[in-house]
C-alpha cells in the first residue's frame, strides 16, 4: 500500500507565485524524500529530509516536516514554467528493510506563464 | 556523461511474448532498483539489487525476472506471466542500498503489450 499520499492531487498557479504541497504518511520513518518528474521521464531527487529535522531549504525549494502530525510540505517559492511537472514524496520507513522507498501518487503542479 | 541509460524508449509486443528492459549505469554504485509505474499512481518497486550476483523481490515481483551478472547492468524481463505487462517502466541506482541514500533515475521505457 502507498505510504505517503499528495495533497492536493493537481495544482495549477499563475509564473510567480508559490506553489505548496502536502505529504501525509501512515507509519515512523527515517527519512522523507521530495522527487519531481517532468512528463514521459524519469524521477529527479530534490531534497531528503531526515525524521530529526524540521525544516530544510535547497534554493527555491523549502521542505517541511512534522512527525507528530505524521506529515510533510514542500514550498516552491516565486515559481516559472519550467516548474511544471508532478512531485512525489517517498518514505523510508524506519525498521524493517531499509532499502525500500515508498511513493505516493503525486501532485501535478502547473504553473502557467 | 554520469548517469543510467535505459532502452529502448518505447517498446511494443504482442501478447504471450517475454521481451527484455535494458538498465546501464556508470555512476559505479552498488545498489540498483526496478519499479513501475502506472498512469496517474506512484512507483511500486519490482526488483532490487544490492551488489553483483545478487538481487531480491520488491512489491509486485510476479511476472517478472532480473540478472545482476555486471555492476553496470541490471536488465529486467517482463514474462508472458505478468498479466497486465504495459506500464512505464523506470530503473534507479543508488550509492549503495538503503533508504538513507538519493536514487538516481532514468529516462523510463514505455511497454505496450497487445
Amino acid at each position: 500500500s502507498q505510504q505517503g499520499e499528495e495533497d492536493p492531487q493537481a495544482l495549477s498557479i499563475q509564473e510567480g507565485e508559490n506553489a505548496t504541497m502536502n505529504c501525509s504518511y501512515k507509519t515512523s520513518i527515517n527519512n522523507l524524500q521530495w522527487y519531481r518528474q517532468n512528463s514521459g521521464r524519469g524521477l529527479v531527487h530534490l531534497i531528503l529530509i531526515r525524521s530529526n529535522e524540521r525544516e530544510k531549504h535547497s534554493g527555491r525549494l523549502r521542505v517541511t516536516l512534522d512527525t507528530s502530525k505524521k506529515s510533510s510540505s514542500l514550498l516552491i517559492t516565486a515559481s516559472r514554467a519550467a516548474d511544471t511537472a508532478s512531485y512525489f514524496c517517498a518514505t523510508a520507513n524506519s525498521g524493517g528493510s531499509n532499502y525500500k522507498l515508498t511513493f505516493g501518487k503525486g501532485t501535478l503542479l502547473t504553473v502557467n506563464p | 556523461d554520469g548517469g543510467i541509460t535505459q532502452s529502448p524508449k518505447y517498446l511494443f509486443r504482442k501478447e504471450g511474448q517475454n521481451v527484455t528492459l535494458s538498465c546501464e549505469q556508470n555512476l559505479n554504485h552498488d545498489a540498483m532498483y526496478w519499479y513501475r509505474q502506472d498512469p496517474g499512481q506512484g512507483l511500486r518497486l519490482i526488483y532490487y539489487s544490492q551488489i553483483v550476483n545478487d538481487f531480491q523481490k520488491g512489491d509486485i515481483a510476479e511476472g517478472y525476472s532480473v540478472s545482476r551478472e555486471k555492476k553496470e547492468s541490471f536488465p529486467l524481463t517482463v514474462t508472458s506471466a505478468q498479466k497486465n505487462p504495459t506500464a512505464f517502466y523506470l530503473c534507479a541506482s543508488s550509492m549503495t542500498a538503503g533508504s538513507s541514500y538519493e536514487q538516481y533515475f532514468g529516462p523510463g521505457t514505455r511497454l505496450t503489450v497487445t
